[in-house]
């Protein structure tokens, strides 16, 4: 069974700094998607990437697709309180009949 | 607002009892999937719906059953509810088939489901 691992767990830092979190697979992805997801909501979908190699920005976000399609990166410059959430990686699996996802990574930006 | 309504919002019960959650997908979506997410196992794939046809099965304990309905509203049962139950449940919808792979799921906002 292919797991998506993600890392770190946790992550706490001030605002300003940069982060990077990360998501890996024992094998390759078809496509991948992030998410983030607030308390007390759904998760909302932030990107897809599908071709290795790829590179995807939305503001002060950047993914990163490896080039064997098996890890994806996420890093987030000069992080703000409002960049706070649970961001998971997810894969779409069996013909786009299933989204399994990643434990997740619990972000905190701190004032 | 993301489209997809989920009802109730919030629900306390007692173990042994039945309860049923309910989605309306985002207007135009014919899939429709079940998550359960609790603080231990993370967003577990509960089922698959699309245009009333069951199309995939995850982790799903033979004690709950879905089905959707030909106005594309699903229904989560959920029955002998057990303390371990206790979890947000997700609804999400997407466009039809592949598509799905780059528009991605839009989710509710969920149901708390409190077994005491």
């Amino acid at each position: 069974t292919q797991l998506l691992e993600q890392s770190p767990q946790f992550l706490s830092i001030q605002e300003g700094e940069n982060l990077t979190v990360y998501c890996n697979s024992s094998s390759v992805f078809s496509s991948l998607q992030w998410y983030r997801q607030e308390p007390g909501e759904g998760p909302v979908l932030l990107v897809t990437v599908v071709t290795g190699g790829e590179v995807k920005k939305l503001k002060r976000l950047t993914f990163q697709f490896g080039d064997a399609r098996k890890d994806s990166s996420l890093h987030i410059t000069a992080a703000q309180p409002g960049d706070t959430g649970l961001y998971l990686c997810a894969e779409i699996r069996m013909g786009a009949q299933k989204l399994v996802f990643g434990q997740g990574t619990r972000l905190t930006i701190n004032p | 607002d993301s489209g997809v309504t989920q009802t109730p919002k919030h629900l306390i019960t007692a173990t042994g009892q039945r309860v049923t959650l309910r989605c309306s997908p985002r207007s135009g979506d014919l899939s429709v999937y079940w998550y359960q997410q609790s603080l231990d196992q993370g967003l577990q794939f509960l089922i698959h719906y699309y245009n009333g046809e069951e199309r995939a099965k995850g982790n799903i304990l033979e004690r709950f059953s879905a089905q959707q309905f030909p106005d594309l509203h699903s229904e989560l049962n959920l029955s002998s509810l057990e303390l371990g139950d206790s979890a947000l449940y997700f609804c999400a919808s997407s466009v039809a088939g592949d598509r799905g792979r780059y528009y991605g799921y839009t989710f509710g906002s969920g149901t708390r489901l409190t077994v005491v």
